[in-house]
Order: C-alpha cells, then structure tokens, then sequence
C-alpha cells in the first residue's frame, strides 16, 4: 500500500537553527513528491515539489528538500529557522490524488 | 487572482442532517480534488475530478457521501445522515491536470462539526 511516514510528531528548533524534518514513502514507482506547511485556521501552502531531475529541489521561504531514491526519503531542510517557521508541515506523494503523512509540528523557541 | 475558494468556512450539524459543502476551484483548473482531515491527522484523499468527470471516489468512506461537478467548474461535496465520525476539515484543491503542472491549491477547508 502506499504511504508517507513522517517519523516527528513534534520538533522544537530554536530560532535561528538549521532544521531537517524527515519524510519516507512508500510507492509502487517514484512518485512526484511535495512538502507542505499549514498555519492555524489556513490552507495548505506548496513548499516545493520534486517531479524529477535535479535531486536538491529549492523551495519558498529558504525551504530545500533533497530526493534520495535509496532511502525512499525526502527530507525537509531549512539553515535557518525563523520564529514565523513555527506551522505543521505535511510531506505527500503520488501522481494525481496525494498521500500526506501526519504531519510535523514545529514549534520554535526564541 | 482568486485562489480556491470554500463555504461555508464552518459547519455544525446535528447528527443524522444532510450537508452540503462548497467548493470554488482556480479558474481555467481542470481538475479539482477533495480530501478530508482529521484532527491531528494529514489530509486523506476522498475523490477527483477532471472537468465534470468524476475519475476516482475510491476515498469516499461511504455510500453517505456523494461529489459533483456538473459544469466542470464548481464542485459539491454532499454528507447524507451525518454521523459524529464524519466531524473532520474538508479541503478541496484544484489543478491544472497536466503532469507538469500537478500542483495542487488547497482552500482554506470547511470545518464540520457533527453534534
């Protein structure tokens, strides 16, 4: 079956440290790969997506991601956090319909 | 320009009524998709549509829900006999369908909470 494991309920990142937050999947075929964050009582906003190519995928907000077919991951990464960072972020998989994980919150102390 | 747009934002119903949620995709968007989101869980798939056909209701968790998209253009996510299990976020996105372009717009959700 597919999936999508995001391993973190919680990461606590204090302001201005590097962050890595972890997706596997689980797919008959690589899928086309997203990461999204959400915000209270708002939408969910594309991070960046990986459809193929390049295996560092560049993002909004100082957000990359890097592919890695070994590993089934494809993990997400910011030098630098700011205290605005703080939101769920949800990785997903597929083609058309997605598969989200459950979602990492990340909380940011000053 | 307008992003995806859904109403109502909120939603309470008492067990066993029927409710209707709307969706209103990107313009010019072919394909249109929602998913439901449980508290503290990620979004989980529920049906898509390209234009008016509806390609995939594999999500649907009961015969009680039902989708349409008539026109190809505005969608419409029915709940029959609501049961407090149905109580859930509902996001609709939209698409513009071609493989390249397979980014999905979410809107802001409907929130439905069955008493």
């Amino acid at each position: 079956a597919q999936s999508v494991t995001q391993p973190d309920i919680h990461i606590t990142v204090s302001e201005g440290a590097s962050l890595e937050l972890r997706c596997n999947y689980s797919y008959g075929a690589t899928p086309y790969l997203f990461w999204y964050v959400q915000s209270p009582g708002q939408g969910l906003q594309l991070l960046l997506k990986y459809f193929s190519g390049d295996t560092l995928v560049q993002g909004i907000k100082g957000f990359e991601a890097e592919f890695k077919r070994s590993q089934s991951s494809f993990n997400l990464r910011k030098p630098s956090v700011h205290w605005s960072d703080a939101a769920e972020y949800f990785c997903a998989a597929g083609f058309q319909k997605l598969v989200f994980g459950t979602g990492t919150r990340l909380l940011v102390s000053p | 320009g307008a992003g995806v747009s859904q109403s109502p934002r909120y939603k309470v119903a008492k067990r066993g009524q029927d409710v209707a949620l709307r969706c209103d995709p990107i313009s010019g968007h072919v394909s249109l998709f929602w998913y439901q989101q449980a508290l503290g869980q990620g979004p989980e798939f529920l049906t898509y549509f390209q234009n008016e056909a509806q390609l995939d209701k594999s999500g649907l968790p009961s015969d009680r829900f039902f989708a349409e998209r008539p026109e190809g253009s505005v969608s419409t996510l029915k709940i029959q006999r609501t049961q407090q299990e149905d109580s859930a976020v509902y996001l609709c996105a939209s698409s513009h369908g071609l493989a390249e372009y397979n980014e999905q717009f979410f809107g802001p959700g409907t929130r439905l909470t069955v008493l």
